[in-house]
């Protein structure tokens, strides 16, 4: 089974502290997902990446960076963190690789997310 | 972009009764797959059942099964002979089958809560 493990199921840190979310997954997937979650608003894609060294932004990757400097490891960074930086992340990875142009039907594999807290 | 709706925020079920969970998605694109996922309190996100737009058949896991309109962009999940531990988030999730750039991203509707009573 593929196991995808954030480093921390809470958190709490202050306003304007750098935060570092870790994300591992032990799959060899290519691609690696951070997503934000809160009540309403379901996932919203933060940033995303296809290869390491890769990253995309997603839909809100404002305040946000990402790292991946190793096939299995995904980081989040919250730069300053701010108290609209509440909320539940997770971490998300999933196989790239297709045949004739097409993706696979693969499903995303999540971790158990981390609850972070901005005071 | 393309987008993925659930109008019911939450629902309820008795233990054993039946319920269905709806989606809708707006796409251009034809060939696509299409995901249920449930998330228990505080749990991880898992997968229950996935679509492929391009078969007919809807898909069907034990007591989770689809019903799968393309032509109207539904996609809904039926749960038969509830169980307590059916008690979870829900969302439905799209992703194109195109592969452009190597990748595609997975859209997510906001999820709905399904209560089961004893």
């Amino acid at each position: 089974d593929v196991k995808v493990t954030q480093s921390s199921r809470y958190l709490v840190k202050r306003t304007g502290e750098k935060v570092f979310l870790e994300c591992v997954q032990d799959m060899d997937h290519e691609n690696m997902f951070w997503y934000r979650q809160d009540p309403g608003l379901g996932l919203r894609l933060i940033y995303f990446s296809y290869d390491v060294k890769m990253k995309e932004k997603g839909d809100i990757p404002e305040g946000y960076s990402v790292s991946r400097e190793k096939k299995e490891r995904f980081s989040l960074i919250l730069e300053s963190a701010s108290t609209n930086q509440t909320s539940m992340y997770l971490c998300a990875s999933t196989l790239r690789k297709a045949g004739q142009g097409k993706t696979l039907n693969q499903p995303q594999h999540f971790g158990d997310g981390t609850r972070l807290s901005i005071l | 972009a393309q987008t993925v709706t659930q109008s019911q925020p939450e629902m309820s079920v008795q233990e054993a009764e039946t319920v269905t969970l709806s989606c809708t998605y707006d796409t251009s694109e034809s060939d696509y797959y299409l995901f249920w996922y449930k998330q228990p309190p505080s749990r991880q996100m898992i997968l229950v059942i996935r679509q492929e737009a391009y078969k007919q058949q809807n898909a069907t896991e034990n007591r989770f099964s689809v019903n799968f309109q393309k032509a109207a962009k539904s996609f809904s999940l039926k749960i038969s002979d509830s169980q307590l531990g059916d008690a979870a988030m829900y969302f439905c999730a799209y992703r194109s089958a195109v592969n452009l750039y190597n990748f595609n991203k997975f859209y997510f509707g906001s999820g709905t809560k399904l209560n089961v009573k004893p």
